[in-house]
């Protein structure tokens, strides 16, 4: 069993769009967050929540919209998505918001916007 | 939170043993040291972590000098398998911000 798995792998789409990357991780852990890589491979987070609750919003268009219907699941929707946008984004968790957790990381969801 | 910097990229050779160095010269007390190795087309993934002086495991070591300013990744004998990028963190809370890594090409 994949621990931290991303659908769908390779999304691409068009400029204007809306669209969602569902995330779902099976490790019981509290924490899940998203990240964006872009080509030069710098790995910036985005967002962070535990149970439920956010807990890390960076600076980050409001196009992009978190929801975490239970701990075990974080989705990312974007709305309106833009060239820039394109990038690979990865979901992870971790059994706690606390020092120096452990992350887990998902596959990557690699988006690409024409 | 602590900015940790390592160098962009390394060269070694199948066999070599091969040691990165992190600066994290901000490093706070309850901070904890991680790092992470990243293959293409896949997510991080941890290699190993530690607080102060030196942790090893069935896959690195990790020296953590007294003062904390620093800290080396040590891989013992590569091979071409372990050519990826190599992220060191400095984390505090769930908030954990990855550096630009060091790309490691391991040669023939």
């Amino acid at each position: 069993d994949t621990a931290v798995s991303q659908t769908p792998k390779y999304l691409v789409t068009q400029m204007g769009n809306d669209k969602s990357i569902k995330c779902e991780q099976n490790l019981g852990h509290d924490t899940m967050y998203w990240y964006k890589q872009d080509s030069k491979k710098f790995l910036k987070i985005m967002f962070s929540y535990n149970n439920k609750e956010l807990i890390i919003n960076e600076t980050v268009p409001n196009r992009f919209s978190p929801k975490s219907p239970d701990k075990a699941h974080l989705n990312l929707h974007i709305n309106s998505l833009e060239l820039g946008d394109s990038a690979v984004y990865f979901c992870a968790s971790s059994q706690e918001a606390g020092l120096g957790d452990i992350q887990y990381f998902g596959a990557g969801t690699r988006l690409s916007v024409l | 939170l602590a900015k940790t910097t390592q160098p962009i990229s390394m060269d070694s050779y199948e066999g070599q043993e091969v040691n990165i160095t992190c600066s994290h010269n901000n490093i706070a007390t309850n901070d904890y040291i991680t790092w992470y190795q990243q293959f293409p087309s896949q997510g991080p993934r941890f290699i190993i972590q530690g607080y102060k002086t030196k942790v090893t495991n069935e896959v690195a070591s990790l020296f953590i000098p007294a003062d904390r300013k620093s800290s080396t990744l040590s891989l013992p004998r590569v091979s071409l398998s372990d050519t990826a990028v190599y992220y060191c963190l400095v984390a505090r809370g769930g908030d954990m911000r990855f550096g630009a890594g060091t790309r490691l090409t391991v040669k023939p």
